[in-house]
């Protein structure tokens, strides 16, 4: 069974351009979240989907950050402008079943913002 | 609001010896807690769960870890460190209903020495 698909697995772009990020979550997930974690910190929940409806994005920075899951399966997350706090990985996970079954993680995607 | 605290950022041990790694949290009500453990450049991979089965939970790779409601603790171990162990190492707790949620705590590095 293939796991979480994350691309481009790094990033490089100057502040202010925007940048996407993809994410493939396993067959048959229907919750997915983006995470972000920066240096030497634990992840932190941008924001959930049950299917194709965003449930919580209370801590999405809505001013620059947007997301969307269409068709319940694939989501982007998107940048704009970048700003070079925005330097972090962003984690794509995805889960199936109630809060008891453990999220499967992407491999992320390294952004850069210079 | 829910809180992780992992004592330690860095901890190293000698291989063959005593992995101990600490994780605390702050919940009135017993959550789902969860170990992840994440190598350079890849996503978090699941070592093992809590959810209020056997307070004692056994994971992959020879880990396991004790809940202990009286403390508020669900501390990592492995008898005897291998060289593979060495990673970053990360507590997290969910919230029954909210969605599966994690919070995480700022991570522990695991070094072992030959």
């Amino acid at each position: 069974e293939a796991g979480v698909v994350q691309s481009p697995r790094y990033k490089i772009i100057e502040k202010k351009q925007p940048v996407a990020f993809w994410c493939n979550p396993i067959s048959g997930h229907n919750t997915l979240y983006w995470y972000r974690q920066n240096l030497g910190q634990g992840p932190e929940l941008l924001i959930r989907y049950e299917n194709e409806e965003a449930v919580d994005d209370s801590q999405l920075p809505k001013d620059r950050f947007s997301a969307e899951r269409l068709k319940g399966v694939d989501s982007t997350l998107k940048i704009q402008p970048a700003e070079l706090g925005d330097s972090a990985v962003y984690l794509c996970a995805s889960r199936q079943g109630g809060s008891a079954y453990e999220q499967y993680f992407g491999p992320g995607t390294r952004l850069t913002v210079t | 609001a829910q809180s992780v605290t992992q004592l330690g950022s860095h901890v190293s041990v000698s291989e063959g010896a005593l992995v101990l790694l600490r994780c605390n949290y702050s919940s009135s009500v017993p959550p789902y807690l969860f170990w992840y453990v994440q190598y350079p450049n890849q996503g978090l991979q699941l070592l093992l769960k809590y959810t209020s089965a056997a307070t004692l939970v056994k994971g992959i790779n020879g880990f396991e870890a004790e809940f202990k409601k009286s403390e508020t603790s669900f501390h990592l171990t492995k008898p005897s460190a291998h060289m593979s162990d060495a990673a970053e190492y990360f507590c997290a707790v969910s919230e029954r209903n909210q969605g599966g949620k994690l919070i995480f705590g700022q991570g522990t590095e695991l070094s072992v020495k030959p």
